[in-house]
């Protein structure tokens, strides 16, 4: 149980464009889901808190209209990069909350690199 | 804030041996939960072990268990019998009780097992 999906698992686009991340649960619903970013070597760094119905909080230094969230529903999130540069290459990684503990199950991650 | 230290960025160990990790925390919260997540080589997180405070008993789950010492704020992993699947990063993150519904999990930088046939 608590299966999470994230598709496509790895991407690669050019500079200016922009592309879709998503995030789904595959065996249950929850409200309250994360996007991360991870570097090479690195913990994980929280980007944004996303609850369903809700617009998403994001962390200090991340830009709300570059890194767009649409949470549709309680299995189905999205982030979408918009106008990628080569700094935002990096490896992003989705969660959702869930369990007696509330503890976070996570997807595969995408390995986004832009060109 | 809370913090979450990780003192050893990597370790090594033969297979089958005993390994502990350690990890510290920060807090002046009286209910959290305390986790470790491991990360295999294919980035796949994976939940280990979790811990609520209020609890004495130390979580365990099959090979793996905690040492968690509240006064000490001090929360160790123990891998039993290592196998080479176990190679991993593994992180320790702590949570504060949810009470807000902020499941925000605070993240350690995380350490390296090599497990070595």
């Amino acid at each position: 149980g608590a299966v999470v999906s994230q598709h496509p698992s790895r991407v690669i686009c050019k500079s200016g464009t922009s592309v879709k991340i998503e995030c789904r649960s595959l065996d249950f619903q929850a409200t309250t889901m994360f996007w991360y970013r991870q570097f090479p070597k690195k913990s994980l760094m929280l980007m944004a808190t996303s609850n369903e119905g809700s617009k998403a909080t994001y962390e200090q230094g991340v830009e709300k209209d570059k890194f767009l969230i649409n949470h549709a529903s309680l299995t189905l999130s999205t982030l979408t990069v918009t106008s990628a540069h080569p700094e935002d290459s990096s490896f992003y990684i989705c969660s959702w909350v869930a369990g007696s503990s509330y503890e976070q199950y996570f997807g595969p991650g995408t390995r986004l690199t832009v060109t | 804030a809370q913090t979450v230290t990780q003192s050893q960025p990597e370790m090594s160990v033969q297979e089958a041996e005993t390994v502990t990790l350690s990890c510290t925390y920060d807090t002046s919260e009286n209910n959290y939960y305390l986790f470790w997540y491991k990360q295999p080589p294919s980035r796949q997180m994976i939940l280990v072990i979790r811990q609520e405070a209020y609890k004495q008993q130390n979580a365990t789950e099959n090979r793996f268990s905690v040492n968690f010492q509240k006064a000490a704020k001090s929360f160790s992993l123990k891998i039993s019998d290592s196998q080479l699947g176990d190679t991993a990063m593994y992180f320790c993150a702590f949570m504060k009780s949810p009470m807000d519904s902020n499941y925000q999990l605070i993240w350690g930088a995380g350490t390296k097992l090599i497990i070595k046939p």
